[in-house]
């Protein structure tokens, strides 16, 4: 079964720095290009970032570019994104999605999120 | 960026009742697109991909069509579960994948 299991939200303050997680199993990780979507209490979604399988090709949203930072491990089956001079407007649930296969970029796994709040 | 425009924003129908969702494109974006449902307090469940291929799972009283600018999902007779918000999403020119602003599909 595949499972993504977020990891590393939590309250931060403005300027501050997180560090999120999402542990795949159930799929041969490394033949998958993943992402990170946000969801904005009572909004709707946003791409965030997406990364290859073999983790030399990231993009970034502008909204976020300059301040995030995806990366994966393949050997721990791991996806990360550093976020930095977080902002109150990166308020929102993230999640890590993979993607349906090479060339499909649609996401067809979904991790539960996890919650980042940026507040004073 | 391509931006996705979806209405009516809310649709109010009874269960048993056909529902017909919109979704428009800015520029073409040939049939790369896809549809996700999505329930309060869950993930995005994807739909339809490339326009009219259910995903795994997914019952057949979801379709989708289109091409190019203009797209539509169709659920042919509402279950109690299928109340949700619906989101399209596109892959033609990316970065970004960019979504639509969703439809929600509530019980008159």
């Amino acid at each position: 079964e595949v499972q993504l299991v977020e990891s590393g939200g939590g309250l931060v303050q403005p300027g501050g720095s997180l560090r999120l997680s999402c542990a795949a199993s159930g799929f041969t990780f490394s033949s998958y290009e993943m992402n990170w979507v946000r969801q904005a209490p009572g909004k709707g979604l946003e791409w965030v970032s997406y990364i290859s399988r073999d983790g030399r090709t990231m993009y970034y949203a502008d909204s976020v570019k300059g301040r995030f930072t995806i990366s994966r491990d393949n050997a721990r089956n791991s996806v990360y994104l550093q976020m930095n001079s977080l902002r109150t407007e990166d308020t929102a649930v993230y999640y890590c999605a993979r993607e349906l296969g090479w060339l499909q970029a649609y996401f067809d796994y979904w991790g539960q999120g996890t919650l980042v709040t940026v507040s004073s | 960026e391509i931006v996705l425009t979806q209405s009516p924003a809310t649709l109010s129908l009874s269960p048993g009742e056909r529902a017909t969702l919109s979704c428009r494109a800015s520029q073409s974006v040939s049939n790369y697109l896809a549809w996700y449902q999505q329930k309060p307090g869950q993930a995005p469940r994807l739909l339809i991909y490339d326009a009219s291929n259910r995903a795994t799972g997914i019952p057949a009283r979801f379709s989708g069509s289109g091409s190019g600018t203009d797209f539509t999902l169709t659920i042919s007779s509402l279950e109690p579960e299928d109340f949700a918000v619906y989101y399209c999403q596109q892959r033609s020119n990316w970065p970004p994948f960019t979504f639509g602003p969703g439809t929600k599909v509530d019980i008159k």
